[in-house]
């Protein structure tokens, strides 16, 4: 059963350009939600994390939009680089870490 | 501190072969969790300790995968006999709270590539 359901699997956007990716959970017991970043060769690593009693949660140019009521979470890139091109895994949290299946995303230059 | 080191890099064993994949965390880092990686699941928990003891072993997939923890500074996730549906990569982590406390914060190794012919 998967717990963290995580779209789109892989994403392309232009330089500049604005990366969403979306996440939807139905466990209520979570309790936060954090987005890690996985290089190419590298394990993940913390980008950011929300608490589910706040809307949004930005750090430079990453954006966390959480929707409680409709159980639904988001990472934006705002500016989006070359560099941000990784694979990003949203997860949520009761007693153990449970992540999505992550999508790749690839920055044109 | 180095960060969380795991070894081998790669591994190309034959199906059947035993396997063992070694890990040592973050020295003072109370929790260590080994995730296995596939493209077709993402990120799987396998299992997770602390202070050496094994808490939840509910995602280790079947009886041929063993994992101990002996000291605070090793681990190892053993496959015994291997099979091809194993070919991933594994990942161990560590933390200094349950579940990476209050920032939710796992510190990923660099991961084991397994594959298994």
């Amino acid at each position: 059963q998967q717990q963290v359901k995580q779209s789109p699997q892989s994403l392309i956007v232009q330089k500049g350009g604005i990366s969403i990716i979306n996440c939807a959970y139905e466990n209520t017991a979570f309790d936060y939600f954090p987005w890690y970043q996985q290089f190419p060769g590298k394990g993940p690593a913390l980008l950011i994390a929300i608490r589910p009693d706040v809307s949004e949660k930005k750090e430079g140019r990453f954006t966390i939009s959480f929707n409680k009521s409709a159980k639904q979470f988001s990472l934006h890139i705002m500016d989006s680089q070359p560099g941000d091109s990784a694979t990003y895994f949203c997860a949520a949290r009761d007693d153990k870490i449970i992540f999505g299946k992550g999508t790749r995303l690839h920055i044109l230059p | 501190d180095a960060g969380v080191i795991q070894s081998p890099r790669h591994e190309v064993t034959e199906m059947g072969q035993e396997v063992t994949l070694r890990c040592k965390p973050i020295s003072g880092h109370d929790y260590l969790f080994w995730y296995r990686q596939t493209m077709m699941r993402g990120l799987e928990l396998l299992i997770y300790f602390n202070n050496n003891v094994p808490i939840d072993d509910s995602g280790m997939p079947e009886d041929r995968f063993s994992a101990k923890m002996p000291n605070a500074s090793f681990s190892t996730l053993k496959i015994q006999p291997s099979e091809p549906r194993d070919s991933a990569v594994y990942f161990c982590a560590s933390s200094l709270e349950g579940q990476g406390g209050p920032t939710g914060e796992l510190f990923f190794g660099e991961g084991s590539r397994l594959t298994v012919l």
